[in-house]
């Protein structure tokens, strides 16, 4: 059973700090992982995929793929009441089929 | 030009019908798919179709019957409503390259509710 974990929340920072929100995996063999942001009432939006063990930055996003541990994170600096939605992190397996896995979610809110 | 389109947005309707959304994509994509998304917003994958062919079928009742009429469409007919079938069903396309599971790309939703 392929599963995604994730803390649901909710997580609560003050603007102008850090965010993170962390994601672990159970597949070895998975390959892509991606960060969605879903506002409510909307579609999930793409914030950022990663592929390779390191650290790849976007702006003020800053996603960390760690696949010995097989853990996956988001940092969002700066953060802006904007940035208050639920992140899906999504995971990637090639096995019989595509399909991305989603893990239930963090939900995010950022005070002004 | 809505890259991935689905219809209707919003499905009101009494237990024991049968209903279809219906699912474009503009994209080129080879890969289609439809989630659920629950109260709880969890997102579950129900079916994959790649190049018009079943390529995964969840633990989905059989009263859910997708329907891939060409790579662009992917529909999803509905039988014998059911209360826990009110849920929020996205479509979503993806292209695939060397084994690598895409970025998805989805549409707005349709939001059914069962009465």
């Amino acid at each position: 059973q392929k599963e995604v974990e994730q803390n649901s929340g909710p997580l609560s920072v003050p603007e102008g700090a850090i965010a993170s929100l962390n994601c672990t995996y159970s597949d070895r063999g998975s390959q892509s992982f991606f960060w969605y942001r879903q506002y409510s009432g909307k579609s999930p939006e793409l914030i950022m995929f990663i592929y390779s063990n390191g650290d790849k930055e976007d702006g003020r996003f800053t996603a960390q793929l760690n696949k010995a541990s097989q853990y996956v994170s988001l940092l969002i600096r700066d953060s802006q009441p904007s940035d208050s939605a639920t992140y899906l992190c999504a995971v990637g397996l090639w096995q019989a089929g595509t399909a991305l896995i989603f893990g239930k979610g963090t939900t995010l809110s950022v005070s002004s | 030009d809505t890259a991935v389109s689905q219809t209707p947005k919003y499905l009101v309707t009494q237990m024991g019908n049968d209903k279809s959304i219906k699912c474009e994509q503009n994209l080129g994509h080879d890969t289609m798919y439809w989630y659920k998304q629950d109260s709880k917003k969890f997102l579950k994958i129900m079916f994959s179709y790649n190049n018009k062919e079943l390529i995964i079928n969840e633990t989905v009742p059989n009263r859910f019957s997708p329907k891939s009429p060409d790579k662009a469409h992917l529909n999803l007919h509905i039988n014998s409503l059911e209360l826990g079938d009110s849920a929020v069903y996205f479509c979503a396309s993806s292209q695939d390259e060397r084994g690598v599971v895409g970025e998805l790309f989805f549409g707005e939703g349709s939001r059914l509710t069962v009465l």
